[in-house]
């Protein structure tokens, strides 16, 4: 079965310092990988995907994703948050073209700090 | 991307009612699906909403529960029927716009059932 680990439940950031976001996931074949970012009182909102290509992929809000196989991680980053990125992030993971398998972690909740 | 408008954003309901929950979207999409946010906790596919045909539950979803109408390719409903506290969550319309596209959501329905 398919699955997302998000270790941290919680971080804080000071404003300006780098970021990185754990995900790690369990799937049989080949994966289609998600960040999404959910704002307080909002939907949630696709920072980037990655399917296949190139295993660094840029996404918006100047945030950036690296697919490791061998360790089965897809790692959120960016070099410095500013106050706006606080928010709750999503991992998400499924099969290419089968959104309705789609499996989401946990979360992981940022704070930002001045 | 398309634009999603779901309605209400949020509702205080008494137990024993029910809500419908609306989702429009501003393009025609090829597959539209409900999820259920419980308090600190990951996305749960509830149903996948199929244009003019009864929608396709998950293990732990029926239709007498979350009632499911799509009449168009632009517009779902989710009713939550004979509301009890455990129903509290926020409630997510999301789209594929075509096939292979990643998942949209909309803004949510924050759900407080007393």
């Amino acid at each position: 079965a398919q699955s997302v680990t998000q270790p941290d439940i919680h971080i804080t950031v000071s404003e300006g310092a780098s970021l990185e976001l754990r995900c790690n996931y369990s799937y049989g074949a080949t994966p289609y990988l998600f960040w999404y970012v959910q704002s307080p009182g909002q939907g949630l909102q696709l920072l980037l995907k990655y399917f296949s290509g190139d295993t660094l992929v840029q996404g918006i809000k100047g945030f950036e994703a690296e697919f490791k196989r061998s360790q089965s991680s897809f790692n959120l980053r960016k070099p410095s948050v500013h106050w706006s990125d606080a928010a709750e992030y999503f991992c998400a993971v499924g099969p290419y073209g089968g959104n309705e398998k789609l499996t989401f972690g946990t979360g992981t909740r940022l704070t930002i700090i001045p | 991307s398309a634009v999603i408008s779901q309605k209400p954003s949020r509702d205080i309901c008494q137990r024993g009612t029910s809500l419908t929950i609306q989702c429009q979207v501003d393009s025609q999409v090829t597959m539209m699906f409900w999820y259920r946010q419980q308090p600190g906790q990951s996305l749960t596919l509830i149903a996948t909403a199929n244009q003019g045909s009864e929608a396709t539950y998950e293990s732990g979803f029926v239709i007498d529960k979350f009632p499911i109408s799509r009449p168009n390719l632009t517009f779902s409903t989710l009713t939550v029927s004979n509301m009890s506290p455990e129903d509290s969550s926020i409630y997510l319309c999301s789209v594929e716009e075509t096939a292979d596209s990643p998942l949209h959501f909309g803004n949510g329905t924050r759900l407080t059932v007393t």
